[in-house]
């Protein structure tokens, strides 16, 4: 049972670049979640999904697109990367709204 | 003044002694987690609590709902508690949905020498 797996771990990106962060879990849970960790700010949700082809902004949504084709995975894209968005994303899971949260191990993204 | 605030921010302690975490936060919850970050790691959780006490060996949570406010203690710490701890609420209605968003508090960094 691998819970909740992001891939990949880290990436440097040029801006301008774009990339997929993607989120894989096999817990068969309805929610994914999207977060960025920044120094001093605490977590913060990006998007959301509450099932199967079913997506949602979180706080700080833009720069950003998500996809939940697969109940399991949750893609999180960055169009045109900004160094505003080097930080460490983390991808969550949970089965209903006020269950446990399941997290991946993150993403560290640098955009120079 | 953030929703979840946590304090204390850094903690140093010697291998051994009881250490407590807390966390306050400033609307009405469903339930509150508390969720362990290794350096460089990724975020696991520890509890999730609506009311009274939860136990999972050295660590004990406590939350009291009347006063908003919860604690994380750690008996007998040992240099491979030290990392990051964080409280985050899930809040009913947030934003005017309820989709389970959790507000964290901003840490505390724990570290535990031998």
């Amino acid at each position: 049972n691998a819970g909740v797996t992001q891939t990949p771990k880290f990436r440097v990106l040029k801006t301008g670049q774009s990339m997929t962060l993607l989120c894989a879990q096999d817990m068969n849970h309805e929610y994914m979640y999207w977060y960025r960790q920044d120094p001093g700010m605490g977590l913060r949700l990006i998007h959301y999904s509450v099932g199967e082809g079913t997506t949602a902004k979180g706080e700080v949504p833009d720069g950003y697109n998500v996809s939940r084709l697969k109940k399991q995975n949750f893609l999180l894209g960055l169009e045109s990367a900004a160094p505003s968005q080097t930080s460490v994303y983390f991808c969550a899971s949970g089965r209903g709204r006020w269950t446990e949260a399941f997290f991946g191990q993150g993403t560290r993204l640098t955009v120079v | 003044k953030n929703e979840v605030e946590q304090s204390p921010q850094n903690l140093t302690a010697q291998e051994g002694e009881f250490i407590t975490i807390n966390c306050s936060y400033s609307v009405g919850i469903s339930a509150l987690h508390w969720l362990q970050q290794h350096p460089g790691g990724g975020i696991v959780s520890l509890f999730m609590l609506s009311s009274g006490k939860k136990k999972h060996g050295r660590l004990i949570a406590t939350i009291n709902i009347q006063e908003k406010h919860s604690s994380l203690h750690i008996t007998a710490s040992h240099p491979r508690d030290s990392a990051v701890y964080i409280c985050a609420v899930a809040a009913p209605n947030a934003g005017g949905t309820s989709y389970g968003k959790l507000t964290f508090g901003q840490g505390t960094i724990l570290t535990v020498h031998p």
